[in-house]
């Protein structure tokens, strides 16, 4: 079946430091690809998204590239802050279906 | 717009309980889904909706757990007796569906903690 794999974390960076948190899935036909981040105490949020291969998301400084090749949809930013501290969750979307596969989520802390 | 709004946020009950989460979807929103949380299962979907319709409920745990959606705008789902194993925080998430962009949408979430 459909998964997702995300790197195990806690990733704890300093601030300002380059971020990269991998994805990699595992689906049947062309899913769409998206991240999600989890601030304390609250429900996720859409950060970004890819519908096709070789799109680009990208939003507040985070981006990722559907490789369709590799099958991996990294989440980077080039330069984090404390406030970027969360749980990142990365997720697929077959289509055809209206159900999401989320990974386990990767926790970040960014320190000052 | 408002957002998906979910009450109770939080919900403390004894085993045995019977215990309602309720959940209000974002206004024009066709899909609604129903997830679990929890740090050894991560985030499992537990049932969603097409319309008020339940289309897929294969991620409800047991006979325990039951959902329904009596219309567009409000959506309950509840675990009758509750159990400890059941403790989680419970959340609510709508999408647009067909048109929209697929985003789902989650509320803050009920934490659920059974005694």
């Amino acid at each position: 079946g459909d998964s997702v794999t995300q790197m195990e974390g806690p990733v704890t960076l300093s601030e300002e430091a380059f971020l990269t948190i991998n994805c990699t899935y595992t689906a049947t036909g062309y899913p769409s690809l998206f991240w999600y981040v989890q601030y304390p105490g609250e429900g996720l949020q859409l950060l970004l998204k890819a519908t096709k291969a070789d799109d680009k998301g990208s939003n507040k400084g985070f981006e990722a590239t559907y490789r369709k090749e590799t099958t991996s949809f990294h989440l980077e930013k080039g330069s984090v802050q404390v406030s970027d501290s969360a749980v990142y969750f990365c997720a697929l979307r077959t289509s055809g279906t209206y159900k999401y596969i989320f990974g386990t989520g990767t926790r970040l802390k960014v320190l000052a | 717009d408002a957002g998906v709004i979910q009450s109770p946020r939080h919900e403390v009950t004894e085993m045995g309980q019977e215990v309602t989460l309720r959940c209000k979807p974002i206004s024009g929103h066709d899909y609604l889904f129903w997830y679990r949380q929890t740090m050894m299962r991560g985030l499992e979907l537990l049932i969603y909706f097409n319309n008020n319709v339940p289309i897929d409920d294969s991620g409800m745990p047991e006979d325990r757990f039951s959902a329904k959606m009596p219309n567009a705008s409000f959506s309950t789902l509840k675990i009758q007796p509750s159990e400890p194993r059941d403790s989680a925080v419970y959340f609510c998430a709508s999408s647009p569906g067909d048109g929209g962009s697929y985003e789902q949408y989650f509320g803050p979430g009920t934490r659920l903690t059974v005694t």
